[in-house]
């Protein structure tokens, strides 16, 4: 089944630590993203790759970092920066090109903080 | 000034009405619009998009796009309990060239 796979599920952080967030995609697509959602907020994008070896921050990169080794793979880090990290994470990869391009979303990582 | 926005709702609709969500944007260069659905703790699935004015009906659901007057709708018809989701628009296409979204609309059907 073609797809995007976030993992894992629900991920708890320790005051200092960095936690990484996992997502794959299967569906051969070129760009892919990382968004944050909070309770009652719209989406906020922290990160793009729209080809292998190349990002660009969103609106809220500080205190995140990422990489884009393989077409299929774009883990997000959270650092011990990121004060308030709390949130539902949201990975996505899009087909299509310009005006044609579609955002599909993976599963999705509940982040908490012990 | 939100780039996208949405009523935050909750929208009441009892079970076989027409439920009306709106949306509009502050960047007239957008060129492509959509409609995910997301249930409570789960992610967002596309359900509709739309690039021309006019509306484009899939199913029970119908999207509208007024470019002139910077305003995406969408309609779902004979609604269901299934439909009790919050609805998130998007657009994309314009001077900040990725996807914004608004804050999303709840949705809640009784029956």
């Amino acid at each position: 089944d073609g797809g995007i796979t976030q993992s894992p599920k629900y991920l708890f952080r320790k005051e200092g630590q960095n936690v990484t967030l996992s997502c794959e995609q299967n569906l051969n697509h070129d760009a892919m993203y990382w968004y944050r959602q909070d309770p009652g907020q719209g989406l906020r994008l922290i990160y793009y790759s729209q080809i292998v070896n190349d990002f660009q921050k969103g609106d809220i990169a500080e205190g995140y970092s990422v990489s884009r080794e393989k077409k299929e793979s774009f883990p997000l880090t959270v650092t011990s920066a990121q004060k308030n990290p709390t949130a539902f994470y949201l990975c996505a990869s899009a087909t299509g090109w310009g005006s044609n391009e579609k955002l599909f979303f993976g599963s999705g990582t509940q982040l908490s903080v012990l | 000034q939100k780039e996208v926005e949405q009523n935050s709702g909750p929208l009441s609709v009892p079970e076989g009405a027409i439920a009306s969500l709106n949306c509009t944007y502050s960047d007239r260069g957008s060129q492509s619009f959509f409609w995910y659905r997301q249930y409570s703790g789960k992610s967002p699935e596309l359900i509709m998009f739309i690039y021309s004015n006019g509306d484009k009906e899939d199913g029970r659901f119908t999207a509208q796009l007024n470019k002139a007057s910077q305003y995406v709708s969408l309609l779902i018809r004979d609604s269901q309990p299934s439909d009790s989701a919050t609805y998130l628009c998007a657009a994309t296409g314009g001077s900040w060239g990725k996807f914004q979204f608004g804050a999303g609309t709840q949705v809640v059907v009784t029956p």
